[in-house]
């Protein structure tokens, strides 16, 4: 199985903190994504990664990739209350289609 | 914004009873998709679907699950005979796929599905 699983499983942090989660993988993958989920809702895509890839920015977001250890990271800068929520990483197999999420970290952030 | 639509938001039925849950991806995507979120868990896969067929299916997804696209943009999830345990949240989520866009999953807001 090709599924990432995230660590922490839950992290607390004050406001303008930065917080970092991490994800590992098993198998080879086309790409890596991040999605976010606030309590009771759809998740929203934040951020892809292509396996050729290594570091890429949006915004607040810094994710990294390192193939050689199947394991990337989410950062987010400078949180806000508003950033809590659960973070899931997904990976797809060599076909880029068929994503399979992690169990996800709970982030919350404490104004 | 396009966006992906799910009916019902939540349904609540007898144990042993058939559900059709409901979803209409975004007009020019691909790929569907249905997950489901047992409470406080993680995200399960359960089938993706291209091309008017089941492209991949997890172990969740036997014989007491089926998926139809019956028209050009409708996309349903039928559980035959619910069980207890088929109490969770369920998601769609379609994409446009690699060759023409970013292989971005965008997911509607799920139905709750509970199971007496």
């Amino acid at each position: 199985s090709q599924q990432g699983e995230e660590d922490p499983q839950a992290l607390s942090i004050q406001e303008g903190e930065n917080a970092t989660m991490n994800c590992s993988y098993k198998t080879s993958i086309n790409n890596l994504q991040w999605y976010r989920q606030n309590s009771g809702r759809g998740l929203v895509h934040l951020i892809l990664i292509r396996s050729n890839e290594r570091e890429k920015h949006s915004g607040r977001l810094r994710v990294t990739l390192d193939t050689s250890k199947k394991s990337s990271s989410l950062l987010i800068t400078a949180s806000r209350a508003a950033d809590t929520a659960s973070y899931f990483c997904a990976t797809a197999d060599n076909y880029g289609q068929n994503f399979v999420f992690g169990p996800g970290t709970r982030l919350s952030v404490l104004p | 914004e396009p966006e992906v639509t799910q009916t019902p938001s939540h349904q609540v039925t007898q144990m042993g009873q058939e559900v059709i849950l409901r979803c209409v991806p975004i007009s020019n995507h691909l790929y569907f998709y249905w997950y489901r979120q047992i409470l406080g868990q993680k995200v399960e896969f359960l089938v993706s679907f291209y091309n008017n067929e089941i492209s991949e299916k997890s172990e969740i997804f036997d014989d007491q699950f089926s998926v139809e696209r019956p028209d050009g943009s409708n996309f349903t999830l039928k559980i035959r005979s619910t069980k207890l345990e088929d109490s969770a949240m369920y998601f769609c989520a379609s994409a446009l796929g690699w060759t023409r866009g970013t292989g971005e999953l965008f997911f509607g807001e799920g139905s709750r599905l509970t199971v007496l």
